[in-house]
Order: structure tokens, then sequence, then C-alpha cells
């Protein structure tokens, strides 16, 4: 069956350090998402991306997140200079055209920042 | 009013009970509805969504959505302890948007 996958599991990291957290989505779909899970907390959504573009963006998804698609396979979360509170689980998901109500999601990275 | 609420939990039952677990909203305009159970350290896997009102089965689970009471519920029979995890309601509005907005989660243990 197939799944997302990511890539690491954890990354520890120093505080003002730059992070990439890569993804691949399930191979036929065309909308991918980040969201974050701070340790405790509910899920909470960061980014849409669709043809090449973000189509939506969370208020938590400011000017130090970016997200690419550098390849017909990953998906890429950015974080420029990352901040102990930046520390969660980051979640990859993705689904199918016309079905967002069926994202899929990776078993994430552990972001922890020191 | 927070827009998703869902009791925490814990929730302990003996194997073989029928589970129900809950979520109420705020928004009118959500329209789909998602069930998902997430095991600890792990990603959140799907197990239903519903659209609209109504209700939907897939093997031993049933969702069961109440736009008037603005009140989701997922059903669990004859639980086993694999069924042990959290269990994560989300939902979204029809259109205009691909976020889903999830409750804080459920956590159960089924007792062998």
């Amino acid at each position: 069956e197939p799944e997302v996958t990511q890539t690491p599991s954890h990354q520890v990291t120093q505080m003002g350090q730059e992070v990439i957290l890569r993804c691949v989505p399930i191979s036929n779909h065309l909308y991918f998402y980040w969201y974050r899970q701070i340790l405790g907390q509910k899920v909470e959504f960061l980014v849409s991306f669709y043809n090449n573009e973000i189509s939506e963006k969370s208020e938590i998804f400011d000017d130090q997140f970016s997200v690419e698609r550098p390849d017909g396979s990953n998906f890429t979360l950015k974080i420029r200079s990352t901040k102990l509170e930046d520390s969660a689980m980051y979640f990859c998901a993705s689904s199918d055209y016309g079905r967002s109500y069926e994202q899929y999601f990776g078993p994430g990275t552990r972001l922890t920042v020191t | 009013q927070k827009e998703v609420e869902q009791d925490p939990g814990p929730l302990s039952v003996p194997e073989g009970a029928i589970v129900s677990l809950n979520c109420t909203y705020s928004n009118s305009a959500f329209q789909y509805f998602m069930w998902y159970r997430q095991y600890s350290r792990k990603g959140p896997e799907l197990l239903m969504y519903t659209y609209s009102s109504g209700n939907k089965e897939d093997g031993r689970f049933t969702a069961q959505v109440d736009k008037s009471s603005k009140y989701i519920s997922l059903f669990i029979r004859d639980s086993q302890p694999s069924d042990s995890a959290t269990y994560l309601c989300a939902m979204s509005p029809s259109s205009g948007t691909y976020k889903y907005i999830f409750g804080t989660g459920t956590r159960l243990k089924v007792l062998a």
C-alpha cells in the first residue's frame, strides 16, 4: 500500500540553525501539506501546496518557514533560523486531486531545538 | 469557544466493549469530518471520513455526524487491545480551504 515517508525520523539542532525536513508524498497525489504537533498539543496546520505554489498557510507559517518541491518526488519544509518553540513533531501529508478530505500522513519528523 | 473540542480522556474499556468517541465543534461551515487513529509517536492514520450529516460504517467502525447539534461520533464495536491509541477528529469546510482543524484527541485504552 502506498504511503507517505519522511526523513529524518529525528533531527536535533541548535537554536538559530537551519533545518530541512524531507517528505516523499504518495506518488499520484497532487496536494501536499505540512502540519506540526507540539508535545501534548493538537495537530496544527502549517501549509498546503499545489501546482508548485503555496495554496494556503496558517499564521504559524511565517517568513522563517518555506516549502519546496525540488523534484518530482520530494517535498521539503525549511526552517531558516530555528527557535526553541519550533521543537515539535512535523507531519507531511498528501491527498489526491479533489480529495482534500482524504489526507494521508507520514510518520513524522521529531525536531528538537536545543 | 474552541473551534473543535474533544475530551482528552484517557478512556479505559474492557476488551469487547463498544467505544464511543465524540467531538463538538462551533463552525457551521464544516462539511467534512474525519477520524484519525494515532499510535504513540506515530503519524495520524486515516480511519474514516464523512461528508455532511449521516452515518458511515466500515467494519467495526461507525462514524456519525449530527450537524444540527454540531456533534460527531466514532463508535468502535468489539474493541480490541490493538485499538488502544489516541483518536483524533478533524474537520474542514467543503471548499475554499484544504486545511484540517483537529481536536486534541482522546486517548483510548482497551484492557485485555
